[in-house]
């Protein structure tokens, strides 16, 4: 089974300052990699995706995430946060190869962004 | 629209009652799934159905049943047996081999 890393919980910073929030996930031969964002109260939104070719990523809302292999890595970025970005965040992973059960999400444990005037 | 409709947005359940959360989807989606979320613990797997009249169990399947008799819809029941049913309840679908679309989840409590 995969599993899906957040290293921060909770990540506070100010209106207009740039942002990363980073996912490890475990070692597989190959993987699907997605982030999604929750407001309070509501379903999550798929924010971008990775299934493969270029390992930049960009999604809605400004947000981009890069993949990395080698470092099993897909962390989110945001040059510069808006107040209304203030969300949850949850990487996810999914099995490419043809032992996984195709869409089956792993999730990672969120992380709580909050953007301060 | 299409989209994903769950119902009720708020549920309240009393001890030792079966409950079912509803799940409906028009986009003619093939994959359906059941997830629970608690405060810092992510979304854990509760079951999955790939096609219509199949489903498997997902990491935390006891103390819940499902079934899927339509393409469309795929009900949640959360039985006596779960010991610890208080939870939000979000339910998602997917086309082959792309992302999964979500409602906008059920909320359980315990009276």
């Amino acid at each position: 089974a995969q599993s899906v890393t957040q290293l921060d919980s909770q990540v506070p910073v100010f209106e207009e300052a740039p942002v990363e929030l980073r996912c490890n996930y475990s070692s597989s031969v190959s993987v699907y990699l997605f982030w999604y964002v929750q407001y309070p109260n509501q379903g999550l939104q798929l924010l971008l995706k990775y299934l493969s070719g270029s390992t930049l990523v960009k999604g809605i809302n400004g947000f981009e995430a890069e993949f990395n292999k080698s470092q099993t890595s897909f962390h989110l970025r945001k040059p510069s946060v808006h107040i209304s970005d203030t969300a949850e965040y949850f990487c996810a992973v999914s099995g490419a190869d043809r032992g996984s059960t195709l869409g089956r999400l792993y999730f990672g444990r969120g992380t709580q962004l909050t953007v301060w005037p | 629209d299409g989209g994903i409709t769950q119902s009720p947005k708020y549920l309240f359940r009393k001890e030792g009652q079966n409950v079912t959360l509803s799940c409906e989807q028009n986009l003619n989606h093939d994959a359906m799934y059941w997830y629970r979320q608690d405060p810092g613990q992510g979304l854990r797997l509760i079951y999955y159905s790939q096609i219509v009249n199949d489903f498997q169990k997902g990491d935390i399947a006891e103390g819940y049943s499902v079934s899927r008799e339509k393409k469309e819809s795929f009900p949640l029941t959360v039985t006596s047996a779960q010991k610890n049913p208080t939870a939000f309840y979000l339910c998602a679908s997917s086309p082959a081999n792309q992302p999964q679309h979500f409602g906008d989840g059920t909320r359980l409590s315990i009276l």
